[in-house]
């Protein structure tokens, strides 16, 4: 199975500064037709999860242009230029390529 | 509007059998692949199960394959996931996404969850 590692496990992060989530796969998530398949989630406190970005570095729609997505193959990034309240919760990567399809460990995001 | 929306969670004894079901509306739930994904107390996120949107195709997580069945039912807009043998470990917040080939098969959206507990 791939695993995905996240790294930090958890964040506490001043309101108004940057955060960083690192995601890194055992394998190329890479498919032979261009595509990576790689997902950002967030599950905000008593919430289901939410989709953030896709294909590494894709806002789904209504997400906040502060949330950026990065990275190639087996090493991606999820950035926030300027953390709000309203983003705690746990962030979740996810790659979509090899069944079984996998989640990273979780990146609980808190505020100070 | 888009909508999924699970039901059938309950208390379970080891060893028991618990069918879930996830009710679609606002879309045209034949055109999508629909998945199960489940949050156990304590842990992260777990891929449990998909079926292709004609039915056609299902793959299961590594620990419940052998145990869960899913289906669906596109005249019902309904994805089902029937569960045998049940364990203590699948104690969980069960929930359905729907996959969107649109968006490189992300699951844009989710249902609230139903919660199983396996006890005895």
């Amino acid at each position: 199975d791939v695993v995905l590692t996240q790294t930090p496990l958890s964040l506490s992060v001043t309101p108004g500064q940057p955060a960083s989530i690192s995601c890194k796969s055992s394998q190329s998530l890479l498919h032979s037709d261009g595509k990576t398949f790689l997902y950002w989630y967030l599950q905000k406190p008593g919430q289901s999860p939410q989709l953030l970005i896709y294909a590494v570095s894709s806002r789904f729609s209504g997400v906040p242009d502060r949330f950026s997505g990065s990275g190639s193959g087996t090493d991606f990034t999820l950035k926030i230029s300027r953390v709000e309240a309203e983003d705690v919760g746990v962030y979740y990567c996810m790659q979509g390529i090899h069944l079984p399809l996998t989640f990273g460990g979780g990146t609980k995001v808190e505020i100070k | 509007q888009v909508q999924l929306v699970e039901s059938g969670g309950g208390v379970v004894q080891p060893g028991g059998s618990l069918r879930l079901s996830c009710a679609a509306s606002g879309f045209t739930f034949s055109a999508f692949g629909m998945h199960w994904v489940r949050l156990a107390p304590g842990k992260g996120l777990q891929w449990v199960a998909f079926v292709r949107f004609d039915g056609s195709h299902k793959y299961y997580g590594d620990s419940v394959r052998g145990r869960f069945t899913i289906s669906r039912d596109n005249s019902q807009s309904t994805v089902s996931l029937q569960m045998i043998n049940v364990r203590t470990e699948d104690t969980a917040i069960y929930y359905c996404a729907r996959e969107d080939t649109d968006l490189s098969d992300a699951f844009d959206i989710w249902g609230q969850g139903t919660m199983v507990t396996v006890s005895s």
